[in-house]
C-alpha cells in the first residue's frame, strides 16, 4: 500500500531555516509534490521532484532521494507569512492511473 | 475568473437535505478531481474525471454522487449526510499528459461543508 509521513507540527523563528522532512513507501513512484497551505485556503504548488536531486525555488527548496523514499522541504529567511500548512504528496501510479496521494501535512508556525 | 472556482463556500445542512457543490476549472485542463478534507488527516481523493469520463471511485458512500458535464464543469451532489461527512470538499484540476510531465494539481478555495 502507499504510506506518507511527515511531522505533525513544526515552530521556528522568523529570518531562520526549517526543514520539513517527507518519507514515503509507494508501488509506482512518479514525482513528489510539495503543496502549501493557508488556514481556511486552498492548497498551492510549491515544488515538484522526480528525479533525485535538489531542486531551487527562491528561498524554497525541495530535494528528493528515490532510494531512500524521503524528501524534504527547506525554506530559508523564513517570514512570518510562511505560517500554514505543507502537504508532501506523491504521484503513484495504481489501478491502470496515476493518482496524487497525500501525507496529513506539517503545520508551521513562524514566531517573531 | 482565473483558475479553478467552487460554490458554495459554505454549506450548513440537514441530513435529509439534498444539496450540490459545483467547481468550475478556467485552465482547459483535461482532468477535474474531489478531494475531502478532513481536521488533521490527509486530503482523501474522492472521484476522478478523466476527459469527461470517472476514472475512480475511490469507495466513496453513494451519498455522493458526482456530475462532469463537459471539461470544465464538476459538480458533487449530496444526499442524506452523516455529520461526520462534515468535513472541507476541494476541486483540483490538472492537465494530463503520459510520462513523466509534472501535472500539478490546481485546486479551488473549497467548500466548507457542516452536517447538522
Amino acid at each position: 500500500g502507499q504510506n506518507i509521513d511527515q511531522p505533525t507540527e513544526m515552530t521556528a523563528t522568523e529570518g531562520a531555516i526549517v526543514q520539513i522532512n517527507c518519507t514515503y513507501q509507494t508501488s509506482g513512484f512518479n514525482g513528489l509534490f510539495w503543496y502549501q497551505q493557508h488556514a481556511g485556503e486552498a492548497p498551492t504548488f510549491l515544488s515538484y521532484n522526480v528525479l533525485d536531486g535538489l531542486e531551487e525555488k527562491g528561498r524554497f527548496s525541495s530535494f528528493l532521494s528515490r532510494s531512500k523514499g524521503y524528501s524534504y522541504l527547506l525554506l530559508k529567511e523564513l517570514q512570518m507569512k510562511d505560517s500554514a500548512s505543507y502537504l508532501c504528496a506523491v504521484r503513484d501510479w495504481m489501478d491502470s492511473s496515476y493518482k496524487l496521494i497525500f501525507g496529513s501535512g506539517t503545520r508551521l508556525l513562524v514566531r517573531p | 475568473e482565473t483558475g479553478v472556482t467552487q460554490t458554495p463556500r459554505h454549506l450548513v445542512m440537514g441530513m435529509t437535505n439534498k444539496k450540490s457543490l459545483k467547481c468550475e476549472q478556467h485552465l482547459g485542463h483535461n482532468a477535474m478531481y474531489w478531494y475531502k478534507q478532513s481536521a488533521k488527516k490527509p486530503l482523501e481523493l474522492m472521484f476522478v474525471y478523466s476527459l469527461e469520463e470517472r476514472v475512480e471511485n475511490n469507495s466513496v458512500p453513494s451519498r455522493f454522487s458526482p456530475e462532469c458535464p463537459n471539461s470544465s464543469h464538476l459538480f458533487l451532489h449530496l444526499h442524506t449526510l452523516q455529520p461526520e461527512d462534515s468535513a472541507l470538499y476541494l476541486c483540483a484540476s490538472s492537465q494530463e499528459t503520459s510520462g513523466g510531465a509534472r501535472n500539478e494539481q490546481f485546486f479551488g478555495p473549497g467548500t466548507r461543508l457542516t452536517v447538522l
